[in-house]
């Protein structure tokens, strides 16, 4: 097992400007959801993705967009950035077992300013 | 429709027991633990399944009590790596493994 890399580990963008955040995740993980954490806060769920097709999507605008790729890797896109958009920002991945627990990236930390 | 919660913040001396409580006010057939450690990674400890079927790799116990809507995580004669925040995470809704997550636990243990 090779874990779940998340790129980068932190990011300083202009508010208005787009952004493409990476994550790899462990082979035979089909499953990848990202997650955005505030300070202090638990995850919030963006939206999911398996066997590369959008399968959930949480309480965030349609300028948070994501891709899945066929060999295990995932990006989450934000545009138009909002100051509010600054927080950590988690991938997960599972296998198609959903009675199994997500392995989480160390999360790239991005701040709008 | 996230689960709550307690307490918000524990502080313990190595050796010392420990309950974290997660409450949800819809009916559950799973609930997730994690724990994250300051700048960390979250990491999976346990998944508790309807009907009593539980899922980890760490010696911590939990209960679920499906009707109660609720779990506990016990931890039992704390060590000073179980410091960190405590995740609950329950199912949303549709069958996509979406969780929604309490607004954590944060343990401290001391020497």
């Amino acid at each position: 097992e090779t874990g779940v890399t998340q790129s980068p580990t932190h990011l300083i963008k202009t508010r208005g400007q787009q952004v493409t955040l990476r994550c790899s995740s462990q082979s035979g993980h089909n499953t990848v959801s990202w997650y955005q954490q505030a300070l202090g806060q638990g995850p919030q769920f963006i939206f999911q993705y398996y066997r590369e097709e959008e399968n959930g999507r949480g309480n965030f605008p349609p300028r948070f967009s994501g891709l899945q790729f066929p060999n295990y890797s995932s990006e989450l896109n934000v545009n138009a950035l909002e100051l509010d958009d600054s927080a950590l920002y988690l991938c997960a991945s599972r296998t198609d077992l959903t009675n199994y627990g997500y392995t989480f990236g160390s999360g790239t930390r991005l701040t709008v300013v | 429709q996230q689960p709550v919660q307690s307490p918000q913040a524990v502080i313990l001396r190595e050796g010392e027991d420990a309950v974290i409580n997660c409450s949800s006010s819809k009916a559950l057939y799973s609930v997730h633990w994690y724990r994250q450690k300051h700048g960390e990674a979250p990491v999976f400890l346990m998944i508790l399944l309807k009907g009593g079927e539980q899922k980890g790799h760490e010696k911590i116990s939990a209960s679920f009590n499906e009707k109660k809507q609720q779990s506990s995580l016990y931890l039992t004669a704390s060590q000073l790596s179980y410091s960190g925040t405590y995740f609950c995470g329950t199912p949303g809704s549709g069958n996509t493994g979406k969780l929604i997550f309490g607004q954590g636990t944060t343990l401290q243990v001391k020497p």
